[in-house]
C-alpha cells in the first residue's frame, strides 16, 4: 500500500530535550515537505526536499532542521524544543503526472512540549 | 497576503440536506491547483477533490462537487446529501506555478451534521 509513515503519533516532551520525527514514504517520490497544523492557521509548510541532499526553507522554518539522506526517509529535527512548537506536524510526498500534482499525507504527529 | 481564505469558521448542516464551504484564493498565476481536504476527529488529512486551473469543467467526486469561478477566485465546496460521517475540518488548499509543489491552505471550516 501507498503510504506515508510518521512516528510518533503523540510525543509530549520538555523544553530543550533534542527530538526527532520520523517519516518514510514507499512511493518512490522526490519531493517531500513538512507541515504543521496551528488552530485559525490551517497547515504551513516548514521545510521542502526537492531531492535527496537537497532541502529548503519553508514559511515557519525556525527550530526546526531536517534532512534527507535518503529517497524514501525526511525527519524533521527539533534541536531544543519550546512551547510554541507544540503543534499537529504532518509529513507530505509528492509527486506530478503531466500537469496534475498528488500528495499523499501522513498520518500527523501531535506533538506537545511544556 | 492571505492566499486561502475560508471565512466559515464552523457551520451546522442537518443530515441529508448540501452544505457549501467557501474558499476564495488570490494568485496571479496562471497555471494552479485547488485541493480540498478533510480531517477528521482521528487527525489525519483525507483528499477529497481537485480543481485544475485549466480545467473546463467543476470537479465532482461522488457527493463531492467544487464549484469553481475563475473570475471570482472562488473553489466553493459543495457536499451533497450530508451523513454523520461527514462531520470533520475541512480545509482548501493551493498550488501555484509549475514545478512548485508548496501547498498554501485556508485555516478550515468546522462541519458539524446533525441527525
Amino acid at each position: 500500500e501507498a503510504q506515508v509513515t510518521q512516528n510518533p503519533r503523540y510525543l509530549i516532551t520538555v523544553t530543550g530535550k533534542k527530538l526527532t520525527v520520523t517519516c518514510s514514504q514507499n512511493m518512490n517520490h522526490e519531493y517531500m515537505s513538512w507541515y504543521r497544523q496551528d488552530p485559525g492557521l490551517g497547515l504551513r509548510q516548514i521545510y521542502y526536499s526537492m531531492n535527496v541532499e537537497v532541502t529548503d526553507k519553508g514559511d515557519v522554518p525556525e527550530g526546526y532542521k531536517v534532512s534527507r539522506k535518503e529517497k524514501r526517509n525526511f525527519p524533521l529535527i527539533l534541536e531544543s524544543p519550546s512551547p510554541n512548537q507544540t503543534s499537529l506536524y504532518f509529513c507530505a510526498s509528492s509527486f506530478i503526472s503531466g500537469f496534475n500534482y498528488g500528495y499523499t499525507f501522513g498520518s500527523g504527529t501531535r506533538l506537545t512540549v511544556v | 497576503a492571505q492566499k486561502i481564505t475560508q471565512t466559515q469558521p464552523g457551520m451546522f448542516v442537518q443530515e441529508k440536506e448540501a452544505v457549501t464551504l467557501d474558499c476564495t484564493y488570490d494568485t496571479s498565476d496562471p497555471s494552479y491547483g485547488l485541493f480540498w481536504y478533510k480531517q477528521p476527529s482521528s487527525g489525519e488529512m483525507i483528499f477529497l477533490i481537485y480543481q485544475g486551473s485549466y480545467d473546463q469543467q467543476n470537479a465532482t467526486e461522488g457527493r463531492y462537487s467544487l464549484n469553481f469561478q475563475k473570475a471570482r477566485k472562488s473553489a466553493n465546496l459543495v457536499i451533497s446529501a450530508s451523513q454523520l460521517g461527514d462531520s470533520a475540518m475541512y480545509f482548501c488548499a493551493m498550488r501555484e506555478g509549475r514545478g512548485d509543489y508548496k501547498l498554501s491552505f485556508g485555516a478550515g471550516t468546522t462541519v458539524t451534521v446533525r441527525a
